[in-house]
């Protein structure tokens, strides 16, 4: 199985900071990586897909990218509705496997 | 709009079953090219792959737990189903029926069930 390996586990950021997230697969999977984010007590959302394919109706401050083994979601300009978890999962091999996670915080 | 929405006990034994149905509205669940399946989610392993079932209804399984797993499609209900057999402690979680898709070869899941919770628990 592929192992995708999230980092940071946790992020502190205000308002309007520019935030990296970083995801890094331990095979190359080409660009089959997916971004969702996740609020409490709801299921994940789909934000980016292919690495760099922002889903419909999603804001443009989010971005990803990468290819190979490593990848980055990138939001430019924190919004308050943006404070959630960010999970990566891998698409180029079953089981299809997910990171572990990034929780974002308010500082 | 495609709406998946999960059903069955919330609690469940140790060593029984674990049965649940996903109820699909806004789509037709025969409808050609399109995949069906179950993701779990723990605070410990985080979110895990269990499997998915094609509107033919070829099955793919996640191999750590294709021995207890059995994913079915009841097309006349618009439903598809999960069991779990010998279910232990481990198998609590929030349990997510999805509907994977694909564009240009890129497969991803764009719909979610609102989840249920299943504590493993005597």
């Amino acid at each position: 199985d592929i192992l995708m390996t999230q980092s940071p586990s946790s992020l502190s950021a205000s308002v309007g900071d520019r935030v990296t997230i970083t995801c890094r697969a331990s095979q190359s999977i080409s660009s089959y990586l997916n971004w969702y984010q996740q609020k409490p007590g709801k299921a994940p959302k789909l934000l980016i897909y292919a690495a760099s394919s922002l889903q419909g109706g999603v804001p443009s401050r989010f971005s990803g990218s990468g290819s190979g083994t490593d990848f980055t979601l990138t939001i430019s300009s924190l919004q308050p509705e943006d404070f959630a978890t960010y999970h990566c999962q891998q698409s180029h091999s079953s089981p299809y496997s997910f990171g572990r996670g990034t929780k974002l915080e308010i500082k | 709009q495609l709406q998946l929405q999960e059903s069955g006990p919330g609690l469940v034994k140790p060593s029984e079953t674990l049965s649940l149905t996903c109820t699909v509205s806004g789509a037709s669940i025969s409808s050609s090219g399109d995949y069906w399946g179950w993701i779990r989610q723990t605070p410990g392993k985080g979110l895990e792959w269990i499997g998915t079932i094609y509107y033919s209804g070829t099955t793919y399984y996640n191999p750590s737990l294709k021995s207890r797993v059995t994913i079915s499609v009841d097309t006349s209900k618009n439903q598809f189903s999960l069991g779990l057999t010998s279910v232990t402690a481990a198998d609590t979680a929030m349990y997510y029926c999805a509907r994977p898709a694909a564009s240009s070869g890129y497969s991803y899941v764009d719909n979610w069930g609102q989840g249920m919770l299943v504590t493993v628990s005597s």
